[in-house]
């Protein structure tokens, strides 16, 4: 099976609302791991990263939690703006070439 | 000056046919890869190429096949096109993973078998 996964398929958030997508992965092993977020007919665009030697790592208006007791990673996403609206990955690695991605939620932002 | 370039964006062909899909990066970096996303937006990775030496073969048939002529560039051929292999292909690069800011990604082939 693959080796993370994401809790939900599907999120709608109210604008100005604060989003948490969350991600659940299977390989102790995995020491780095990736947000992405895929508008429509694009490709996955890098987010925020975090390393398995962190909990927490904040960028602007996102931030990515790590809990490796449960292997569980989490993005929250602050004042969520219909410009959020995407389909968001996590990834994750324990090698330098292979990234593993989970199969997506699609956030959508009410007005 | 776009980073990931792939062509062409939409491809409809027949089954049976050959087909190809070219990829550039204007990066410097040193690994690319194919990823292939399906209907449910699940994305697989099916090669990686790190200087132009293939890395990563995750059991893809034998009909496709990655030519890397230089670490700039990756293209994937198709043989024989099956219905099975519509979906879209995405072309990334990174200068190794574990150096952090994963991978950039081109915007994508559509490719639909009929």
């Amino acid at each position: 099976g693959e080796s993370v996964g994401l809790h939900l398929p599907t999120l709608s958030v109210q604008e100005g609302d604060n989003s948490i997508i969350n991600c659940a992965y299977s390989n102790s092993a995995s020491d780095y791991f990736i947000w992405y977020k895929q508008e429509s007919g694009k490709g996955p665009q890098f987010i925020i990263d975090i390393r398995s030697n962190m909990d927490k790592r904040q960028g602007q208006r996102v931030t990515v939690l790590l809990n490796k007791t449960v292997k569980h990673l989490s993005l929250q996403i602050a004042a969520t703006q219909p410009g959020d609206s995407a389909v968001y990955f996590c990834a994750e690695t324990s090698n330098d070439y292979k990234l593993s991605f989970g199969a997506g939620t699609t956030v959508t932002v009410r007005a | 000056d776009t980073a990931v370039s792939q062509t062409p964006k939409y491809l409809v062909t027949q089954m049976g046919n050959d087909k190809s899909i070219k990829c550039e990066q204007n990066l410097g970096h040193d690994t690319m890869y194919w990823y292939k996303q399906d209907s449910k937006k699940f994305l697989k990775i099916m090669f990686s190429y790190n200087n132009k030496e293939l890395i990563i073969n995750e059991t893809v048939p034998n009909r496709f096949s990655p030519k890397s002529p230089d670490k700039a560039h990756l293209n994937l051929h198709i043989n024989s096109l099956e219905l099975g292999d519509s979906a879209v292909y995405f072309c990334a690069s990174s200068q190794g993973l574990q150096g952090g800011g994963g991978y950039t990604f081109g915007s994508g082939t559509r490719l639909t078998v009929v």
